[in-house]
């Protein structure tokens, strides 16, 4: 099925480093959102962008919907052990397509304390 | 806990026997949506519904898969002749309207041995 194409698979990083990560579409999203997602567990939502150029914050995370429509990052600042997961990001198109997600593959993030 | 409920967590089945799961999504949620993940790779839409009504179904919904939610609360998700290549997570996601935030269950996993 389609996918997102999300960057980079795997970060490994010392704790307190700031990290990046962004995913890119051949198709336009009017919502990106990113998760979380523990070993064994579904995903958490994290943050929601809904108009394209929106940069929001969560603590110590901030996501911006790009202009194109396309793209979107996250950025984690500051890094703890418990930020250790996958992270993914899902595109959506609400009132088409039944309002449904398309992801990422995925980022995994290790954080060496 | 009020959010999207899955039973059973984990499920380990013979190849060529059927399988259910159940979803019970955030009270007052009319959408509610299946995704199927395997390892390593983000979730994958299976289907979904509005109330009662099941409105899409993804072509990786083979006919031996079949969802119900026949009262427009819970969800069925129902496998008939299981394959090795069934193994993965089945996740529950639900949201209150079209367009609005979906959240997902823990998941279910299921093994085909």
């Amino acid at each position: 099925g389609q996918q997102l194409n999300q960057s980079p698979q795997s970060m490994f990083i010392q704790e307190g480093e700031d990290v990046s990560m962004n995913c890119t579409s051949s198709s336009i999203f009017n919502t990106w959102l990113w998760y979380k997602q523990d070993p064994g567990e579904g995903p958490v939502l994290l943050i929601a962008l809904y108009k394209a150029g929106e940069l929001t914050s969560n603590g110590r995370l901030t996501a911006q919907f790009g202009i194109t429509r396309k793209d979107s990052f996250l950025n984690i600042s500051a890094s703890i052990p418990s930020d250790v997961g996958i992270y993914f990001c899902a595109g959506q198109l609400r009132e088409t397509s039944g309002s449904r997600l398309t992801f990422g593959e995925g980022t995994q993030l290790t954080v060496n304390p | 806990d009020t959010g999207v409920s899955q039973d059973p967590r984990h499920k380990i089945t013979k190849r060529g026997q059927n399988v259910t799961f159940r979803c019970d999504p955030i009270s007052e949620h009319n959408r509610l949506y299946w995704y199927r993940q395997t390892l390593g790779q983000g979730p994958e839409f299976l289907t979904y519904f509005q109330n009662e009504a099941q409105l899409e179904k993804s072509r990786l919904l083979s006919d031996r898969f079949s969802a119900e939610r026949p009262k427009g609360s819970f969800s069925t998700l129902e496998i008939q002749r299981t394959e090795q290549g069934d193994s993965a997570m089945y996740l529950c996601a639900s949201s209150l309207t079209a367009g609005n935030t979906i959240y997902f269950g823990e998941g279910s996993w299921l093994t085909v041995v």
